[in-house]
């Protein structure tokens, strides 16, 4: 079975751009999260979606937004990017989301540079 | 003040040593606590998780949970090269939401 996918797995912006980051889930799970892991550093929560509804948002700011399409994958939008946003993306997907009833899967994820 | 706390190493132990990797956190609230393994450049991989206190053995490795002292320990018996990689503790509040918090990370390196 396939993992958990996420493309590009390379991005190279300048600040100011847009980006998508776009995460394709383990099939069978409804539940895709989102995390930034700057180098060094634990991920961290971005945002969970379930069944297309929001979950759950960390504490990032309004330039960082997602969708979770019919099909379950999901895309992470960063608009007027910074050189802070530089970081490792990462997606993770889970059958439903709850803590007590699966794990979270992460993919490669996505190496963002802003320069 | 982090949530969860992790010394970021680096961790450096001759093959066959036992490690001992270790959390602390400050909400006693969260109930569910995992360890991750992530290689570099790669996605992290769950290697245990636990609920609540106690201790759970898989094969080379035991997570123990101390809620009472907000504690949280991985052990590796007979490590080996190919355990070299960045641990994550992570652990999450609720039955209803996902979201891990996860610790800075402890590099390990395990030298032949």
């Amino acid at each position: 079975d396939a993992g958990v996918t996420q493309s590009p797995t390379h991005l190279i912006k300048t600040r100011g751009q847009h980006v998508t980051l776009r995460c394709s889930p383990i099939s069978g799970h409804k539940s895709v999260s989102w995390y930034q892991q700057v180098l060094g550093q634990g991920p961290q929560f971005i945002f969970q979606y379930y069944e297309k509804e929001e979950r759950g948002r960390g504490n990032f700011p309004d330039r960082f937004s997602a969708r979770q399409f019919p099909n379950y994958s999901s895309e992470l939008n960063v608009n007027a990017l910074l050189l802070g946003d530089s970081a490792l993306y990462l997606c993770a997907s889970s059958l439903v989301g709850g803590a007590n009833t699966d794990t979270q899967y992460f993919g490669p994820g996505t190496r963002l540079t802003v320069l | 003040q982090k949530e969860v706390e992790q010394d970021p190493g680096p961790l450096s132990v001759p093959e066959g040593a036992i490690v001992s990797l270790n959390c602390t956190y400050s909400n006693s609230a969260f109930q569910y606590f995992m360890w991750y393994r992530q290689y570099s450049r790669k996605g992290p991989e769950l290697l245990m998780y636990t609920y609540s206190s106690g201790n759970k053995e898989d094969g080379r490795f035991t997570a123990q949970v101390d809620k009472s002292s907000k504690y949280i320990s991985l052990f590796i018996r007979d490590s080996q090269p190919s355990d070299s990689a960045t641990y994550l503790c992570a652990m999450t509040l609720s039955s209803n939401t996902g979201k891990l918090i996860f610790g800075q990370g402890t590099t390990l390196q395990v030298k032949p």
